[in-house]
């Protein structure tokens, strides 16, 4: 089975950096994804890791390292808009391609 | 480009009765998801379409739960009779073959009383 574990709740401040961690426990391992969900809102797709080292894109950047079946999402120069829960998902080593999710970190941002 | 939609965004309904979630997928995307997050736990897989096909639906939680795609396009998930423990936050998502990205629905919540 898949299981992954991150934290529960974030505080930051604005304008900080915050890195949201996860693990992760896989019987086949296809890459590791972060989406982003606001309060009432669609989760939406952040990123994708595959491979070891850090992506970015913009203000956010992704780091995998297989080896410590671990990652983290990262997120510089905070905003207001950043509060909201954070998923890393992996996906499932069968045929669907279903996503396998963390409980979600929930990021709040203070001014 | 649409997104995802779903329909209701709320549902409230009394234990027993009946109730039919709707997904619209992104035009063209063959491959239909339906996931649930129930009381702030994570989101969990309960099926899979390709087209018209029910590919993987291991993640039903049960035979009161059907869910249908008509034609390969919209598809419906049928809680019938519900129960306390069906509510949550029901997701569904699309994507093409070959890609990764899934994109995902606002979801419909469901409140059973």
């Amino acid at each position: 089975g898949q299981s992954l574990e991150q934290p529960s709740e974030v505080t930051a401040v604005e304008g900080a950096i915050v890195q949201i961690n996860c693990t992760y426990q896989t019987s086949g391992f296809y890459g590791l994804s972060w989406y982003q969900q606001h309060d009432g809102g669609a989760p939406t797709f952040l990123s994708y890791n595959a491979l070891d080292g850090l992506e970015e894109t913009g203000r956010f950047s992704s780091f995998l390292s297989r080896s410590d079946s671990y990652g983290y999402l990262l997120l510089q120069e905070l905003q207001m808009k950043d509060s909201a829960s954070y998923f890393c998902a992996v996906r499932d080593p069968g045929g669907a391609q279903k996503l396998v999710f963390g409980q979600g970190t929930r990021l709040t941002i203070n001014p | 480009e649409a997104g995802v939609t779903q329909f209701p965004s709320h549902s409230v309904i009394e234990k027993g009765q009946t109730v039919t979630l709707r997904c619209d997928p992104i035009s063209g995307h063959d491959n239909l998801y339906w996931y649930r997050r129930v009381m702030g736990k994570e989101i969990k897989f309960l099926l899979h379409f390709v087209k018209e096909s029910k590919q993987d639906e291991s993640g039903m939680p049960n035979n009161r739960f059907l869910a249908e795609r008509t034609g390969g396009t919209y598809s419906t998930l049928k809680v019938q009779p519900a129960e306390l423990e069906d509510s949550g936050v029901y997701f569904c998502a699309s994507k093409t073959s070959g890609k990764h990205e899934q994109f995902f629905g606002p979801g419909t919540r469901l409140t059973v009383l």
